[in-house]
């Protein structure tokens, strides 16, 4: 079955850092790109960031620009995203997302892990 | 990135068919063909519908349908049923490298 699983969540303070986590299975990791899609509470999905196979091309919104950073272990078949400087405004359900081989579309969903930003 | 127009809501009736309007700009849906759409029951992660615009991938039923045209792109429910009701998003890719989704769409069956 193919799965995507996230972990790291949790509550972070304003300019504080968190690391979430997202293992893969069921599929070849190493050959997909990769997504972070992320949901604040009762709004809408906004794309976060990707990354290639190699992890060598990697874009992000412009919202997360300089403060997110993606990354991927094809060796463990897990996808990151080390976050920094956050904000109550990244208080979100982030969600990893693998697309459609080859297409530019997203075909399966983790569950979501929640970050919560407060002071 | 702006996000992509939807109306906030769309009603029908059982066995009827609505369509959910997505609109852009020339820098997104009107310059390319990788529009998808996604439905999103509560609390759960969203389901991947429609890409390509046009495409269903396997497994999703045929009352759902994509079209496009210039900047907006539109999924139509046909025979609407009553695990029809969720939330809808639409997508695109866009000249910045990027993915911008739309403001989301409630559809009620009444």
């Amino acid at each position: 079955e193919v799965q995507l699983v996230e972990s790291g969540g949790g509550l972070a303070r304003p300019g504080g850092s968190l690391r979430l986590s997202c293992s893969a299975s069921g599929f070849t990791f190493s050959t997909y790109w990769m997504h972070w899609v992320r949901q604040a509470p009762g709004e809408g999905l906004v794309w976060v960031s990707r990354i290639n196979t190699d992890g060598v091309y990697i874009n992000y919104a412009d919202s997360v620009k300089g403060r997110f950073t993606i990354s991927r272990d094809n060796a463990k078949n897990t996808l990151y995203l080390q976050m920094n400087g956050l904000r109550a405004e990244d208080t979100a359900l982030y969600y990893c997302v693998r697309p459609l081989h080859g297409e530019y579309a997203f075909d399966i969903w983790g569950q979501g892990t929640m970050v919560t930003v407060s002071s | 990135q702006s996000a992509l127009t939807q109306p906030a809501s769309v009603s029908g009736s059982p066995g009827q068919s609505i369509t959910i309007s997505c609109t852009g700009t020339s820098s997104d849906i009107g310059a390319y063909k990788y529009v998808s759409w996604y439905q999103q029951h509560p609390g759960k992660a969203p389901k991947f519908m429609i890409y390509d615009v046009t495409s269903r991938p396997s497994g999703i039923s045929n009352r759902f349908s994509g079209s496009k045209s210039g900047n907006t792109a539109s999924l139509t429910i046909s025979g609407l049923q009553a695990e029809d009701e969720a939330d809808y998003y639409c997508t695109s890719f866009t000249s910045s490298d990027s993915y911008v989704f739309g403001t989301g769409t409630k559809v009620t069956v009444l």
